[in-house]
Formats: structure tokens, sequence, C-alpha cells
């Protein structure tokens, strides 16, 4: 059984600090996908990055950057300068190579962050 | 502009009436989904359909009920069987090609309240 856990369910900076949201995965597959995504608080949630298990390295993306580790079982996203708009619910997922469950995703329960002025 | 709609984006019931809730999509995407999410919680999987006329239980399947007839629409009824329905429920879909490559688009969800 896969899971995903997001250990840190609220942070709060001030904005211009950087940030790191934590995620840890389980799996018994060595071919797999992990997600994140953010929901802000209109509810809708949005994709930001994906990595496959054979890819580590890591990304970035404007103020956005992704630490995958397979050794440590994680795939932690860091935030440079916060700013207010960033303030959202994070979500990091993790789906199975295997297609007889392609497309089924499992979910952690998300971190909180909060970005003040 | 292609992406999920969802409606209502409130909702409200009285204790005992089923109810369903709407999901479409016109990103023509074979798989799609549907959660749940409650304060302070992560999305649990209720039901999914990778294919029309073809679905399975997720994690929470209790108390819902699902069709998928059409490739754009996947509505979910939630039963008087469930216990406890007030929740914020979200539809997804995805590409199927490729497992479980594909990232998921989400609606905007539906907040259901049980009174």
């Amino acid at each position: 059984a896969q899971k995903v856990t997001q250990a840190q369910t609220e942070i709060s900076v001030v904005e211009k600090e950087d940030v790191t949201l934590d995620c840890v995965y389980e799996t018994r597959d060595t071919t797999y996908y992990l997600f994140w995504y953010k929901q802000p608080p209109s509810g809708e949630l949005v994709f930001l990055i994906r990595r496959n298990s054979f890819d580590e390295q890591n990304e970035i993306s404007g103020r956005y950057s992704w630490n995958f580790q397979k050794s440590t079982s994680s795939f932690n996203f860091t935030i440079t300068a916060s700013q207010v708009v960033d303030s959202a619910v994070y979500f990091c997922a993790l789906s199975e190579g295997v297609n007889t469950n392609a497309g089924k995703s499992t979910f952690g329960d998300g971190t909180t962050l909060t970005v003040k002025p | 502009d292609g992406g999920i709609t969802q409606s209502p984006k409130y909702l409200f019931r009285k204790e005992g009436q089923n109810v369903t809730l709407s999901c479409e999509q016109n990103l023509n995407h074979d798989a799609m989904y549907w959660y749940r999410q409650d304060p302070g919680q992560g999305l649990r999987l209720i039901y999914y359909s990778q294919i029309v006329n073809d679905f399975q239980k997720g994690d929470i399947a209790e108390g819902y009920s699902v069709s998928r007839e059409k490739k754009e629409s996947f509505p979910l009824t939630v039963t008087s069987a469930q216990k406890n329905p007030t929740a914020f429920y979200l539809c997804a879909s995805s590409v199927i090609a490729g497992g479980g490559l594909n990232e998921q688009f989400f609606g905007p969800g539906t907040r259901l309240t049980v009174l």
C-alpha cells in the first residue's frame, strides 16, 4: 500500500522568508510518480509539478524548487522569498505506475501555508 | 476554455435525502475521480472511472454511488446511507495513457451541507 505523509500541518511565515514543505512517501513500486498541488482559498487544486521515480534531478521554477531524494523517500518543496499570494494548502501526492491503478493517486493531508505581509 | 465544472458550488440538503453532485469535463480525459475533503484533512478517494460504463470503488465508497454513461460526465450521488455527508467534494480528471504519470485536473468543488 502507498502512503504520503506531510508532517507539517500548518506553517506561518512572514513575506520574503523562505519556506520548505516536507513530503515523505511509501511505496513498494519501483516505478511511481510524485506530485505537488496547490489549493488556494477558492478550493480548486492546481497542479504544480510531477516527478518520476527514475529522475532525481532537482527542479527550479521561478521561486519554487523541489528536492527529490529516493534514499530518504522524500520530495520536499521550497518557496523562496515567499509572497502573500503563496498562502494556500499544499498537497503532495503519489501515483504508482501499474496499469491496473492507472491514474489513481494517494494524497497527503496537506500543509496549510500562511504568508503574512 | 477546457476544464471541469461542478455544480452547484454550495448545496444544502435535509438529512435522509439523496443528493446528486454534477461533474462535467471537456478535456477529453478518459479517467475521472471523486474525492471528499474534510476540514484539515487531505483528499480521500470515493470512486474513480477509467472508461465509460466502468468505475471502481475508492477508499471510502460506502454511502455513495456513481455512473459513467458519457465520457464527459461522472455524477456522484450521496445517499442517505452515508453517515456523515457534510464535506467538500472535488471532482478531477486525467489522461490515462502512461499509467500513473498524468496529473489530475480538478473542478472548483461542491460544498455539501446536510442539515
